[in-house]
Parts: C-alpha cells; structure tokens; sequence
C-alpha cells in the first residue's frame, strides 16, 4: 500500500530530551512537510524539504531540527530547546510538479512528562 | 501575517440536512485553495485543490466553489449523513512552487443520525 506513516502514535518527552518523530513516505514524493497542531489553531508549517539533502524553516522552526538523507524519509527532532512541545505533529508529502495536493500521514501526539 | 479564517467553528445537523461551510483568505498573491476532511484518528484527506476565480468542483455529494477576487469559498455538502461527521479543513498556499498552505482552524461537523 502506497501512504505516509509516522511514529510511533504517542510519544512522551522529559524536560531537556530530545525526541524524533519518525515520517516515511513510498509515495515517491519530492516534497515533504512537517506541521504542528494546537488547540484552537490551524496547522503550522514547522519544516519543509522540497528535495533530498534540502530543507527550509517554515513559520514555527524555533526548537525543531530536520533532517533529509534519503527521499522517502523526513524525520522531525524536538529538541530541549522547544518550551512548549506538547502538541499534535503531522507530516506531509507532495509530488512537485504533479499537483499541488499534500497527502498526510496519521499523526504523532508528543507529551511532556 | 496571513490569515485563513474559516465559519462556523462548529456545527450539528440532523441526518439529511444540506449545510455549508465558508473559508476566507488574502487574495493578494493567492496560488490555490485546498479543502480537508479530517476524521477523527485519521490522515487529513484531501477533498479539493481550486485555483480559477470561478472554480466549481463536487465529489459525491460534497462540492466547493471559489472567489478568489473577494477571498472566499464555500464548501456544501447535501443530505448530510453521519459517516460526513469530521471537521473540514481549508487552506490558502501562496508560496507558488513551495507550497507553503495556511490553515485555517477547521470547522467541526457532527451528524446526528
């Protein structure tokens, strides 16, 4: 089955660890995109990477760090330099060139302990 | 700062009542309007990607209209019925190549059977 998946589905953090948040792709996708949920707000972009060995901050990269080594992965770190990790993550990919339409993965909910 | 905002924040409907839904956004340097249904535990699914002033697009019983000159679209969907129960999401992209959406914060759907 062609898809995204993220994970694991839940993931707590101590204060001052650094966690990752796993996102792989057999879409065949060049672009990729990491977005935070919050309650009461819509998606924010945190990172986003429109080809291999490439990535750009999106409006909230402040305490995130990315990674693009290979095209069917985009692994997300939330490092202890994020006050307020506690939030919904998802991740996207999109087929540049082939539409404009991100396709999501289920999601990672990060709890701080 | 742009800002996608979207109406009602929430709605309850009975099983067979048509209903709609408003997305407005900046049409200064506007690319694309996406439309998301996102169910509870699920990925966000992607409904529509509009682009002309004008655009009508329908699938199934859903459909959506765009007005990119004054900034909004509609989203209605006919006969509601429960499996319809989620919340809808629309976003504006204004990056052109990057992709870059805005979301707005959705609007909650619950069809009472």
């Amino acid at each position: 089955d062609g898809g995204i998946t993220q994970s694991p589905k839940y993931l707590f953090r101590k204060e001052g660890q650094n966690v990752t948040l796993s996102c792989e792709q057999n879409l065949n996708h060049d672009a990729m995109y990491w977005y935070r949920q919050d309650p009461g707000q819509g998606l924010r972009l945190i990172y986003y990477s429109q080809i291999v060995n490439d990535f750009q901050k999106g409006d909230i990269a402040e305490g995130y760090s990315v990674s693009r080594e290979k095209k069917e992965s985009f692994p997300l770190t939330v490092t202890s330099a994020q006050k307020n990790p506690t939030a919904f993550y998802l991740c996207a990919s999109r087929e540049t060139g082939g539409g404009e339409t991100q396709y999501f993965g289920p999601g990672t909910r990060l709890l701080v302990l | 700062i742009l800002n996608v905002e979207q109406s009602p924040q929430s709605l309850h409907v009975q099983e067979g009542d048509s209903t709609n839904f408003t997305c407005s956004f900046p049409s200064s340097n506007f690319y694309a309007l996406h439309w998301y249904r996102w169910e509870t535990a699920k990925s966000p699914e992607a409904l529509f990607v509009m682009t002309l002033n004008g655009d009508e697009k329908k699938k199934g019983r859903i459909s959506a209209t765009l007005n990119t000159k004054e900034g909004y679209s509609y989203l209605y969907i006919k006969g509601s019925q429960p499996e319809d129960s989620a919340t809808y999401l629309c976003a504006g992209s204004y990056g052109g190549a990057t992709n870059k959406l805005i979301f707005g914060t959705g609007t909650l759907l619950a069809v009472q059977p």
